[in-house]
């Protein structure tokens, strides 16, 4: 099956910094990544669409210049949280849609999720 | 917009039962419904995709069925074990969007 990874699982940061997280389609080529956010207890809000070669499409509320979403190529997104404060501490997951021609059009795989403690 | 509700919130049974999760939509055009499963502190794990072209899906113990006409769709876990014990989200997609996710069912299942 489809399979997705995302670096690092776990990341510590202090207030201020910037942090990028990779996602990464393994054995497929992905023209279409989405990035949702899990705050503890709660469910995944989406937060952005990533289509390679273009620029991201946020969600209502989600600021684009604090969250950087760069889609270069078919195999990789990368999403760059900003001078990040605590209250972008939360769980960040990653998945990729399945490619044109496959058995199920539009399933999406899940990355394992990068949790994300800003101090 | 697409809103996803799950009931219950939170459901406890004994080992060995069989139960029910419960997940509407209030946009009946998807495309596709997924059910997940999600252990604390970790990703996702799917269980079952249904195309909405089709009335069920199954997966050993679990039975995931869809209404697309009124909205509906109902996770049956037959013979519920410990193991089981997770949150289950139901996410529904509209043609070419983002799966939009209810809050979850969080499952305990006691011995």
């Amino acid at each position: 099956g489809a399979v997705v990874s995302q670096h690092p699982s776990w990341v510590i940061c202090k207030s201020g910094t910037s942090v990028k997280i990779e996602c990464r389609s393994l054995d497929f080529q992905a023209t279409t990544m989405f990035w949702y956010r899990q705050f503890p207890k709660q469910s995944l809000m989406l937060m952005a669409t990533s289509n390679e070669g273009s620029k991201a499409t946020y969600e209502q509320g989600v600021e684009k210049d604090k969250f950087l979403i760069n889609h270069a190529s078919l195999t990789l997104s990368t999403l760059t949280v900003t001078s990040a404060h605590p209250e972008d501490s939360s769980f960040y997951i990653c998945s990729a849609r399945a490619p044109r021609g496959s058995g199920r059009p539009y399933e999406q795989y899940f990355g394992p999720g990068t949790r994300l403690t800003v101090t | 917009k697409q809103e996803v509700t799950q009931i219950p919130a939170a459901l406890s049974v004994p080992e060995g039962e069989n139960l029910v999760l419960n997940c509407s939509f209030t946009d009946s055009a998807i495309y596709n419904l997924q059910w997940f499963r999600q252990d604390p502190g970790k990703g996702l794990t799917s269980l079952l995709l249904i195309q909405s072209s089709q009335r069920e899906q199954t997966s050993g113990r679990l039975n995931a069925s869809l209404d697309k006409s009124s909205g509906r769709s109902t996770l049956y876990i037959a013979a519920s074990q410990p193991g089981d014990s997770a949150t289950y989200l139901c996410a529904v997609n509209i043609e070419g969007t983002a799966l939009i996710f209810g809050k979850g069912t969080t499952l305990s299942v006691s011995s």
